[in-house]
């Protein structure tokens, strides 16, 4: 079965440290996002990716944070100077109409 | 309360029996799907309905949806200690683009004895 592949899977960076966590998503899948989980809390939306170009941002996702398809299988995920409060499982996805394939996430402690 | 809460947020039960965790959300939605979410994993998608549907079935899972509510629920019936993990319901809401967020619960932490 197709799955989304995330890598890494886990990632310790100092505070202020740039970090970009990739994605490989199915590969007929038309729409990509990230999601976050704090330990212990609800899963977050972070912002969605269609046709090139974000549809969507929540307001976690301020100027720290940008997407990129920089071919045509990666998603990455850029945070720029984490903060401690950064610390979370972050999920990407994608799906063709309904229903998400989560990948496995990457879990990014921010020291 | 916000968009697709469950409850109860924690559920013990023991092997065999069933579980039924219930969500309940706000606003008019396209569909709604449930999760599963083993401890420092990622989400797997269970089962997602339509909003012009009431019932549905996978296996041992059974997912009712009342819109005029807006409740649904999940049941596992004749559990087992692998089912213990947390349960998440997702709802896209109507008239949201296809690129648009699902907006995530706050999930069930079912535990099943063996």
């Amino acid at each position: 079965e197709p799955e989304v592949t995330q890598t890494p899977s886990h990632q310790v960076t100092q505070m202020g440290q740039e970090v970009i966590l990739r994605c490989v998503p199915i590969s007929n899948h038309l729409y990509f996002y990230w999601y976050r989980q704090i330990l212990g809390q609800k899963v977050e939306f972070l912002v969605s990716f269609y046709n090139n170009e974000i549809s969507e941002k929540s307001e976690i996702f301020d100027d720290q944070f940008s997407v990129e398809r920089p071919d045509g299988s990666n998603f990455t995920l850029k945070i720029r100077s984490t903060k401690l409060e950064d610390s979370a499982m972050y999920f990407c996805a994608s799906r063709r109409n309904y229903g998400y394939t989560f990948g496995s996430g990457t879990r990014l402690t921010v020291v | 309360s916000q968009q697709g809460e469950e409850d109860p947020q924690a559920l013990s039960i023991q092997e065999g029996e069933n579980a039924t965790m219930n969500c309940s959300y706000k606003t008019s939605i396209n569909n709604l799907q449930w999760y599963r979410q083993n401890s420092g994993r990622g989400l797997v998608h269970l089962i997602l309905i339509r909003s012009n549907e009431r019932e549905k079935h996978s296996g041992r899972l059974r997912v009712t949806l009342d819109t005029s509510k807006k409740s649904s629920s999940l049941l596992i019936t004749a559990s087992r200690a692998a089912d213990t993990a947390s349960y998440f319901c997702a709802t896209d809401a109507l008239n949201v683009p296809n690129a648009g967020k699902s907006t995530f619960g706050d999930g069930t932490t079912l535990t099943v004895k063996p």
